[in-house]
């Protein structure tokens, strides 16, 4: 049981709009940066966003990231079949030095 | 350009121990927080241990105390003991260029390992 929550699925159309969500709690999330990775199966993950809301380099801009209070928040607009993956959040914990990831999201294109 | 190539995995049985390596290139591995994180068949991502350049390190409670992070300056090559190796430590091993904010901005092919009879 992942210590972050994440829905286990979303789906939506092309070119629609879709969030996943990351639940967290104050020794975490509430206090620490959230980055958020794609993962296409059979391949190795991918940093999408880090320090909540910034941009990797070479992440479109269709890809955004948010945090507030114990939750962060990915966002992705004009879906692509091509989006198609599973995304987790990560953030690491203060109290006991470790890093944490979300259970992961599988986001189906429809 | 930053490089990590993951080796050692393998078919192992119970209790026995495997050493993963990862040869890294780009960047200098000592000066960088860097991590080994593992997903099981099937399953989502699960961090297994962190050095950071200080040489502290920290452990998943899952492998505490049996697993080993380390690292060679000289080589540039990051190091995972596995010891009592257990069917649950089945999985792809990452190893992960970690940073400050436990932001993983580069990721290994990943490293297959194995445990059964």
């Amino acid at each position: 049981q992942a210590v972050l929550t994440q829905p286990p699925s979303v789906s939506a159309a092309p070119g629609q709009r879709v969030t996943i969500s990351c639940s967290g709690s104050s020794s975490n999330i509430g206090n620490n940066f959230v980055s958020w990775y794609q993962q296409v199966p059979g391949t190795a993950p991918k940093l999408l966003i880090y320090d909540n809301d910034k941009r990797q380099s070479g992440t479109p801009d269709r890809f955004s990231g948010s945090r507030s209070g114990t939750s962060a928040t990915l966002g992705i607009t004009g879906l692509q079949t091509g989006d198609e993956a599973d995304y987790y959040c990560g953030t690491w914990d203060t109290s006991q030095n470790i890093r944490l990831f979300g259970g992961g999201t599988r986001l189906t294109v429809l | 350009e930053v490089k990590l190539v993951e080796s050692g995995g393998g078919l192992i049985q119970p209790g026995g121990s495997l050493r993963l390596s990862c040869a890294a290139s780009g960047f200098t591995v000592s000066r960088n927080y860097m991590s080994w994180v593992r997903q099981a068949p099937g399953k989502g991502l699960e961090w297994v241990s962190v050095i950071y350049g200080d040489g502290s390190t920290y452990y998943a409670e899952s492998v505490k105390g049996r697993f080993t992070i380390s690292r060679d300056g000289s080589q540039n090559t990051l190091y995972l003991q596995m010891d009592n190796l257990r069917a649950e430590d089945t999985a792809m091993y990452y190893c992960v260029k970690d940073g400050i904010a436990a932001t993983f901005d580069y990721w290994g092919q990943g490293t297959l390992v194995t445990v059964s009879s």
